[in-house]
């Protein structure tokens, strides 16, 4: 099986723009869960999905946001972009939600200028 | 929020031997997990080891947990330099699959 695909892998954007980055899951994975990593705080939780759902939100502020889509692919967007927001952004999947083991993709690195 | 501590904070040994990496964690947990991480890269799953359990293998890794103490221990046995890596540990509550994580043991295996 495919494993878990992130695209971009890279962005620079711009404080006070958008972003919005994309994640498919391993095949028949109806869970999707998404992290923040940076240097400061390390690996944070920011939401998880399962069908269409968003089942559980990190301590984010609203302008991180995402869905998913019928077809389990998810995407998360980040609006009015802060210097802070710059991060290696990962995407994890599972079978549900009592499947425990998380499988992540290799994450997009946004940098925010 | 991080859940816990992981010590040491780095690690720096020689190629064939072990390893040990400690995790402890504060809220009550239904799994463990640890994960490698390759220069930023993604986080590849390891081994999960359930609140009912002690002691788990898997090839040259062996996870201890100990939930009266609320604390885990990742041994790698006879060390690699491809074993060279960031270590995570994560755990897990609740019929979710949010993880909390550690900060993480990076581990340098010298050649």
């Amino acid at each position: 099986k495919a494993g878990v695909t992130q695209t971009p892998r890279y962005l620079i954007k711009t404080r006070g723009q958008q972003v919005t980055l994309s994640c498919s899951p391993i095949s028949g994975h109806r869970s999707v869960s998404w992290y923040q990593q940076t240097p400061g705080q390390g690996l944070q939780f920011l939401f998880e999905y399962f069908s269409e759902t968003q089942r559980n939100k990190g301590n984010f502020p609203g302008r991180f946001s995402g869905r998913q889509f019928s077809n389990s692919r998810s995407e998360m967007n980040v609006s009015t972009l802060e210097l802070g927001d710059s991060a290696l952004y990962l995407c994890a999947s599972s079978f549900d939600l009592t499947s425990y083991e998380q499988y992540f993709g290799p994450g997009t690195r946004l940098t925010v200028t | 929020s991080q859940q816990g501590e992981e010590d040491p904070q780095a690690l720096s040994i020689q190629e064939g031997e072990n390893a040990t990496m400690n995790c402890s964690y504060k809220t009550s947990i239904n799994n463990l997990q640890w994960y490698r991480q390759n220069s930023g890269r993604g986080l590849v799953h390891l081994i999960l080891i359930r609140s009912n359990e002690r002691e788990k293998h898997s090839g040259r890794l062996r996870v201890t947990l100990d939930t009266s103490k609320k604390s885990s221990s990742l041994l790698i046995t006879a060390s690699r330099a491809a074993d060279t890596a960031s270590y995570f540990c994560a755990t897990g509550s609740g019929n979710t699959g949010k993880l909390i994580f550690g900060q993480g043991t990076t581990l340098q295996v010298k050649p």
